[in-house]
């Protein structure tokens, strides 16, 4: 059980809008930083989202990054079949002092 | 171009020892933390500990505290994560991660390409 927590799967047709949550605490979200990563298929991870809403050179603006309190949200829209991919919240923790990872969100376009 | 290569597979068996490497180049490796990740099979990732090779400062996730160590060598570029005794349970893929900044919670701006551990009998 991880400690924050994502949605397993979320779906949506072409074109269309899927947010992803990644709910967590005051230890965690509240006060650090959370990235997104995306891993396709049988390959690494990749930065999507870092601080929050800030993308990296070269991605697209379809992906964005939000956070409130303890929670974040990873919105992607103008869905692509390239977009199939596991989504990955993290963020660090002041109590475990150490970093985390969300649970994985499995994004498919029907 | 930042670039983290990691050594290629491995197949162990239970109780024994194992060193895997990431290899950095493109940036200035001592000035940068650097993460070990597992993931096993059809699992999401964990976020195991992390290193700053300056200094050797280095922070261990709860779960893999005493499991693990994590090393690094900068005369050469390269991070080291080890087991002393492996277990089937240590069967992952396991990925390096460059921090994007001087700090240990900074997001992970680089990746391994992987590195695919199997412990069986």
């Amino acid at each position: 059980q991880s400690v924050l927590t994502q949605p397993p799967s979320v779906s949506a047709a072409p074109g269309q809008k899927v947010t992803i949550s990644c709910s967590g605490s005051s230890s965690n979200i509240e006060n650090n930083y959370v990235s997104w990563y995306q891993q396709l298929p049988g390959t690494a991870p990749k930065l999507l989202i870092s601080a929050n809403d800030k993308r990296p050179s070269g991605i697209p603006d379809r992906f964005s990054g939000s956070k409130s309190g303890t929670s974040a949200t990873l919105a992607i829209t103008g869905l692509q079949t390239g977009d199939e991919a596991d989504y990955y919240c993290g963020t660090w923790d002041d109590n475990l002092r150490a970093g985390l990872f969300g649970g994985g969100t499995k994004v498919t376009v029907l | 171009e930042v670039q983290l290569v990691q050594s290629g597979a491995e197949v162990k068996k239970p109780g024994e020892s194992l060193k895997i490497s990431c290899a950095a180049s493109g940036y200035s490796f001592r000035s940068y933390w650097i993460a070990w990740v597992r993931q096993m099979p059809g699992k999401g990732l964990e976020w195991m500990g992390i290193i700053f090779p300056g200094d050797s400062d280095t922070r261990y996730s709860p779960s893999f505290q005493g499991q693990v160590t994590i090393s690094a060598d900068k005369s050469i570029n390269t991070a080291y994560l080890q087991w002393n005794s492996l277990k089937a349970s240590d069967t992952a893929m396991y990925y390096c991660a460059k921090a994007r900044g001087s700090s240990a919670r900074d997001w992970f701006d680089a990746w391994g390409q992987g590195t695919l551990v199997t412990v069986s009998s």
